[in-house]
């Protein structure tokens, strides 16, 4: 069965600081990997996309990175500010019928 | 352009009664879904259509009917209530489920079930 881990469930980060989340997946066969970021009360929006051929994707103060060999993705939140408590979601795309494999999401709380 | 309406935001439903969770979305997108988001587990497709009257099952679609009369309207069909149906539901759009995969989805703001 297709599957999604995220590691930690949940973390809190003093403004300012980085911090990075985890992501182990099983889903063959592999399409891309998507990170999203949810708010809470909405509906979870599109960060970064990682298909096989990348290792690293930047979108401002969110870096991805793809290790497609061990089945591995991490988000890297760099300075991160009070807008960044959220819930993140890693999502895994096959290649066959492009059904998505949901993680459980990790949730970030930033404190002043 | 709205993107991706949900209605009701939130709704309490006594056990046995059904219920109707309205999508609707402005974008022409032709792949449309629903899916369930429960405490510690990610989100689950309910069921999801690839175009106006087509629609198919996805992981749990037990306890739901869905129907795709038009290209916007994708409403969902709770048909006896159940406490196990106590979630957050949110509806998801994209012009096809290839593009959906590579370029993102468009999410609604999401419907909070309580039955009781």
């Amino acid at each position: 069965k297709n599957q999604v881990e995220q590691s930690p469930q949940s973390l809190i980060i003093l403004e300012g600081k980085n911090c990075t989340l985890q992501c182990n997946y099983t889903v063959s066969p592999f399409s891309n990997l998507r990170w999203y970021k949810q708010d809470t009360g909405r509906g979870p929006v599109s960060l970064t996309i990682m298909t096989f051929s990348e290792n690293t994707k930047s979108n401002g103060r969110y870096t991805a990175t793809l290790d497609a060999d061990t089945k591995q993705s991490s988000l890297h939140i760099t300075a991160s500010q009070l807008s960044d408590s959220a819930s993140y979601i890693c999502v895994v795309s096959t290649s066959n019928d492009y059904k998505l494999s949901f993680g459980a999401g990790t949730t970030v709380t930033v404190r002043a | 352009n709205a993107g991706v309406t949900q209605t009701p935001k939130f709704q309490v439903l006594k056990t046995g009664q059904s219920m109707t969770l309205q999508c609707a979305q402005d974008m022409n997108h032709e792949y449309m879904s629903w899916y369930r988001q429960d405490p510690g587990m990610g989100l689950r497709l309910i069921h999801y259509s690839v175009g106006a009257g087509i629609t198919d099952q996805g992981e749990v679609p037990n306890g739901y009917n869905v129907s795709r009369s038009t290209t916007e309207d994708f409403p969902l069909r709770l048909l006896s209530a159940a406490p196990s149906q106590t979630s957050v539901y949110f509806c998801a759009s994209s012009p096809t489920i290839t593009r959906g995969s590579f370029y993102g989805y468009t999410f609604g703001s999401g419907t909070r079930l309580t039955v009781v």
